[in-house]
């Protein structure tokens, strides 16, 4: 069954604003990922969190973790129109040997 | 340098026809992957292969599999495809099974 669903699932936005993606996951993990994913192109890494953090930081992006109720979101301030892309996170289920379940995504579009 | 390469970028084929789909890394992991991303844009593992250890998504039918030569490639057999397999097929490979992943560039495998 699928483990990650995003909020929202498309996301428009103007260039200097503040983009907020959620996902939630059903079961106990080791780690949650978010990774871009530009138009017909691979994904990209953008941050790992572990299941004893509560936050993390790259660049613009701030990631949380929320555990106890099985969500994290992803954060982009000062948005960019190089923004636009598919947003998705990705769970690393305890016992899975890293096959990691991602969601459905959110399509984020930055408008200069 | 290409870090996650995939061959081919585009494959159309008729239906019953057996194909591969090659991945190569140079960035010494030992963990690959393979995923496939559906028309909606949902992503799907379907096998990861860590130190000879072949972990298989149930859901994958037996028409698929993934054949390993050595540490930097993992590649995907397809027997008697039908017409359901065309999506983009993802080739990914991590440090280790619970570390970030890098994705290659996808190929869009198109079942006529």
């Amino acid at each position: 069954s699928q483990q990650g669903e995003e909020d929202p699932q498309a996301l428009s936005i103007q260039e200097g604003e503040n983009a907020t993606m959620n996902c939630s996951y059903k079961t106990s993990i080791n780690n949650l990922q978010w990774y871009r994913q530009n138009s017909g192109r691979g994904l990209v890494h953008l941050i790992l969190i572990r299941s004893n953090e509560r936050e993390k930081h790259s660049g613009r992006l701030r990631v949380t973790l929320d555990t106890s109720k099985k969500s994290s979101s992803l954060l982009i301030t000062a948005s960019r129109a190089a923004d636009t892309a598919s947003y998705f996170c990705a769970t690393d289920a305890r016992g899975s040997q890293g096959n990691l379940i991602f969601g459905k995504g959110t399509k984020l579009s930055v408008k200069p | 340098d290409t870090a996650v390469s995939q061959t081919p970028k585009y494959l159309v084929t008729q239906m019953g026809n057996d194909k591969s789909i090659k991945c190569e890394q140079n960035l010494g992991h030992d963990t690959m992957y393979w995923y496939k991303q559906d028309s909606k844009k949902f992503l799907k593992i379907m096998f990861s292969y860590n130190n000879k250890e072949l972990i298989i998504n149930e859901t994958v039918p037996n028409r698929f599999s993934p054949k390993s030569p050595d540490k930097a490639h993992l590649n995907l057999h397809i027997n008697s495809l039908e017409l359901g397999d065309s999506a983009v097929y993802f080739c990914a490979s991590s440090p280790t099974p619970q570390s970030a992943q890098y994705f290659g560039p996808g190929t869009r495998l198109t079942v006529l």
